[in-house]
């Protein structure tokens, strides 16, 4: 049983195309986010969205475009790739948005390598 | 803006020694995250640190937090090979008690644990 998956696992493709990563995750959890995981291994949060909302925009060019259907899924579109992008996006889940007790621990998918060529 | 650091971020230890990873971090949190990361996978959580003092172990590792110094420490007892990973420390901002999920990681630590 997967808990957080994402499709593609790898994902090889030409500057100025347009890709998308798709997210699921089967936890119950209602907030779902995107991380960028740099070639130096630095992680950075992207987006958050709690039960398809919105919640946290990081800076990011606006050529990145979540979209979450359903609180189960979060997809992240991308416009007019560049070498730069190159990068691999975790999705992640959480419960207790908002929580002023409790953890958030947020469980992570296997991740999807982008290179851009 | 909230800044995350860990040291040492690359660690080469010798089998059945003891090591500490720090994490500083520079605004008042009380939730932290210890993540480990091998070569190619996910972030698998370690452990949640919810609370001033909180202390979690589980196996050769041991995690602690103390807000007032803005530091959480891992501890590896007795390294084995099997430890060897990236390790990741992330912080919560939360605002008013309430929090968001923002999570600021460290640089990571990468372990190699030697026979």
């Amino acid at each position: 049983d997967t808990a957080v998956s994402q499709t593609p696992k790898y994902l090889v493709t030409q500057m100025g195309n347009d890709k998308s990563i798709k997210c699921e995750q089967n936890l119950g959890h209602d907030t779902m986010y995107w991380y960028k995981q740099d070639s130096k291994k630095f992680l950075k949060i992207m987006f958050s969205y709690n039960n398809k909302e919105l919640i946290i925009n990081e800076t990011v060019p606006n050529r990145f475009s979540p979209k979450s259907p359903d609180k189960a899924h979060l997809n992240l579109h991308i416009n007019s790739l560049e070498l730069g992008d190159s990068a691999v996006y975790f999705c992640a889940s959480s419960q207790r948005f908002g929580s002023s007790s409790g953890d958030l621990e947020q469980f992570f998918g296997p991740g999807t390598r982008l290179t851009v060529l | 803006e909230l800044k995350v650091e860990q040291n040492p971020l690359f660690l080469s230890m010798q089998e059945g020694k003891n090591y500490t990873i720090y994490c500083n971090y520079s605004t008042t949190s009380d939730r932290l995250y210890w993540y480990r990361q091998d070569p190619g996978k996910s972030l698998e959580s370690l452990f949640v640190l919810l609370s001033n003092g909180a202390v979690k172990q589980e196996g050769r590792l041991m995690a602690s937090l103390d807000t007032k110094a803005r530091l959480s420490t891992l501890h590896i007892t007795a390294a084995v090979h099997d430890l060897s990973a990236t390790y990741f420390c992330a912080v919560d901002i939360n605002a008013g008690g309430t929090s968001y999920g923002k999570l600021t990681f460290g640089q990571g630590t990468i372990l190699t644990v030697h026979p």
